[in-house]
């Protein structure tokens, strides 16, 4: 079953920072560029930021707002992603969710969109 | 950056109806990466179509995608009970990959 799972949300104090992480099974986890995408209560998807695969070296891009504060980064041996957040706000507090986006399996490559979401982790940034 | 806009923001109809959602973006998608989402309350978002008008696996086909350069339709045939939900369009042809801010479709 292809799945993927997070972890890691919690409270945190405005200024502080937190890790998330994002458990992938089922599929070629190496060969799939890797999205975290976040909501807010009752607000609509933001993009937060992605990571390309190996080939593609690993190359990052993020949202303006997020931007010098959040990096995303991969372990391929462990089939994991993460989030790192630094300086958090309050207007960070959201349910964060990692996605699959495009990848290759041997020869053949698809780019989707986003076909594998998580169930979502809770970050609230408050004091 | 490409901006999104959705409209209507929400759309009441009856199930069996025919849901017509629009999706406009401020400048051409790239290779037409534009992808419809279905979110439900308390659920993660579920990808319906990408590249426009292609159905993800298991997705009914009542749903279809059509459009390209900067306009975008997502019809939805016959509403089924399991279909009032929120939509939202995406594209992921040029990095920020944006989301447009959302159709509600609710029961009438």
């Amino acid at each position: 079953e292809v799945q993927l799972v997070e972890s890691g949300g919690g409270l945190v104090q405005p200024g502080g920072s937190l890790k998330l992480s994002c458990a992938a099974s089922g599929f070629t986890f190496s060969g799939s560029a890797m999205h975290w995408v976040r909501q807010a209560s009752g607000k609509g998807l933001e993009w937060v930021g992605r990571i390309r695969s190996k080939v593609n070296n690993y190359a990052t891009g993020y949202a303006a707002s997020m931007q010098g504060r959040f990096t995303i980064s991969r372990d391929d041996s462990k089939n994991m992603a993460y989030l790192q957040m630094n300086s958090l706000k309050t207007e960070d507090t959201a349910v964060y969710y990692c996605t699959r986006g495009a990848g290759c399996n041997g020869g053949s490559c698809h780019n989707y969109g986003m076909d594998v979401w998580g169930q979502g982790t809770t970050v609230t940034v408050s004091s | 950056e490409i901006v999104l806009t959705q409209s209507p923001g929400t759309l009441s109809l009856s199930p069996g109806e025919r849901a017509t959602l629009s999706c406009r973006a401020s400048q051409s998608v790239s290779s037409n990466f534009l992808a419809w989402y279905q979110q439900k309350p308390g659920q993660a978002p579920r990808l319906l179509i990408y590249g426009a008008s292609s159905r993800a696996t298991g997705i009914p086909d009542r749903f279809s995608g059509s459009g390209s350069g900067t306009d975008f339709t997502l019809a939805i045939s016959r509403l089924a009970p399991e279909d009032f939900a929120v939509y939202y369009c995406q594209q992921y042809g040029s990095s920020p990959f944006t989301f447009g801010p959302g159709t509600k479709v609710d029961i009438k």
